[in-house]
């Protein structure tokens, strides 16, 4: 049984770029929560999508977007890339939406921005 | 602004040492308090999630304590195991919806010498 899968692992931009961050939720998971691990901090939520909708979102500005597709697996894209973008982009699922469900995270996106 | 905050940040012990951390959360509106053990290059593995004042988990060498009322909560690690080496990451969430939105601290890093 796969876990939560994020694809590409690593990616290099320039700033103004676009980018496009990928997840598959664990098998049988319908919800998807997006988080940016800066360095030196704690995870930070961006977004959360559950059943093809953005359900709540972090304080991030609205270059930061996303999208659930039918099969449960989610993008975030973000737009006109800032040096302050480079981090960790996390990708969670659980099984519905509520805060006691565990979430299973994935390895990460490592993104740089120069 | 929500703050959790850990302690301590870091933390060097040897094989066989018993050691424990602390997560401070708003000790209003609870919800939830999840705990995570994080390795290096691996994704963040969830050990427990918290819902009741007083709650008291365990798996293997590893337990956790809940104090909703006062806004802390007790990570325990009883005779330390090189393996145990990692971050160990609390996240509440308050409030009295459904949806998932997790408020991370900053971890506390844990390295345990052979």
């Amino acid at each position: 049984d796969a876990g939560v899968t994020q694809s590409p692992t690593h990616l290099i931009k320039t700033r103004g770029q676009q980018v496009t961050l990928r997840c598959s939720p664990k098998s049988g998971h319908d919800t998807v929560s997006w988080y940016q691990q800066a360095l030196g901090q704690g995870p930070q939520f961006i977004f959360q999508y559950y059943e093809e909708e953005e359900r709540q979102r972090g304080n991030f500005p609205d270059r930061f977007s996303g999208h659930q597709f039918p099969n449960y697996s989610s993008e975030l894209n973000v737009n006109a890339l800032l040096l302050g973008d480079s981090a960790l982009y996390l990708c969670a699922s659980s099984l519905g939406s509520l805060a006691k469900n565990i979430q299973y995270f994935g390895a990460g996106t490592r993104l740089s921005v120069l | 602004i929500l703050n959790v905050e850990q302690s301590p940040q870091s933390l060097h012990v040897q094989e066989g040492d018993s050691t424990n951390f602390t997560c401070s959360f708003p000790s209003s509106n609870f919800y939830a308090l999840h705990w995570y053990r994080w390795e290096t290059a691996k994704s963040p593995e969830a050990l427990f999630v918290m819902t009741l004042n007083g709650d008291e988990k365990k798996k293997g060498r590893i337990s956790a304590t809940l104090n909703t009322k006062e806004g802390y909560s007790y990570l325990y690690i009883k005779g330390s195991q090189p393996e145990d080496s990692a971050t160990y990451l609390c996240a509440f969430r308050g409030g009295n919806t459904g949806f998932q939105k997790l408020v991370f601290g900053t971890g506390t890093r844990l390295l345990v010498s052979p």
